[in-house]
């Protein structure tokens, strides 16, 4: 399978853990989104990585969310001191090159804070 | 500000009808792309479809048509000839030049009836 993937694919967590998830995105491509879905809406735009460098970062997203992406291949979104509000479906989208801009979206990691 | 607005929240049609979903998009850029993506039953986002700024023309891919106009700020979507494996979640999405951020709006839920 040379998609973009995701671990874990579900994660049930209490209020106040810290949680970590991993987006493997297709090989080569250097652009990395991680977006987050609640029920009935839209994908919503966390951060955008080019190759290692964080380039954007929404402002609506606080700051218990950290990502990175070493040597710009896998990326991680760890959000601690989970609230209930945090329960959602965590996206990661790889793309190439800079005028393509096509995104090729991951399976997503459905994350529920008890 | 950048926003996608899809008006349809919900369209049901009988198989072998046409359906168009609607668009409406703001931004202040001049160069600007916009998408449609599908998301099944599964739940995996689907590319579509890309457009840029400066590209009017219609575009027909199978049963897939998209209508650009940049006068009405509207990228609408039409399934002709709607078969049951239509039945998705359609999001437009719009970025700017650099691609760093992607808005999406809220999706039109399509139920394609046997």
């Amino acid at each position: 399978d040379t998609g973009v993937s995701q671990d874990p694919r579900h994660k049930i967590t209490k209020r106040g853990q810290n949680v970590t998830f991993r987006c493997d995105p297709i090989s080569e491509h250097n652009r990395l989104y991680w977006y987050r879905q609640t029920l009935g809406q839209g994908p919503e735009f966390l951060t955008y990585f080019q190759n290692e460098a964080q380039l954007e970062k929404s402002r609506l997203l606080s700051d218990r969310f950290s990502a990175e992406r070493p040597k710009g291949s896998f990326s991680t979104l760890e959000i601690q001191r989970t609230e209930q509000g945090d329960s959602a479906m965590y996206l990661c989208a790889s793309g190439a090159g800079t005028h393509a801009l096509e995104q090729f979206f991951g399976p997503g990691t459905r994350l529920t804070v008890l | 500000a950048q926003k996608v607005t899809q008006a349809q929240t919900e369209i049901s049609v009988v198989e072998k009808e046409d359906v168009t979903l609607d668009c409406v998009y703001e931004t202040r850029d001049t160069t600007y792309y916009l998408f449609w993506y599908k998301q099944p039953p599964s739940g995996e986002l689907v590319f579509l479809i890309r457009r840029n700024s400066f590209d009017e023309q219609n575009e027909i891919s199978g049963r897939y048509s998209w209508n650009f106009q940049k006068s009405t700020s509207s990228f609408n979507f039409t399934i002709t000839a709607s078969q049951v494996v239509d039945s998705a979640v359609y999001f437009c999405a719009l970025t700017g030049n650099t691609g760093n951020q992607f808005y999406f709006g809220t999706g039109t839920s399509l139920t394609v009836i046997p």
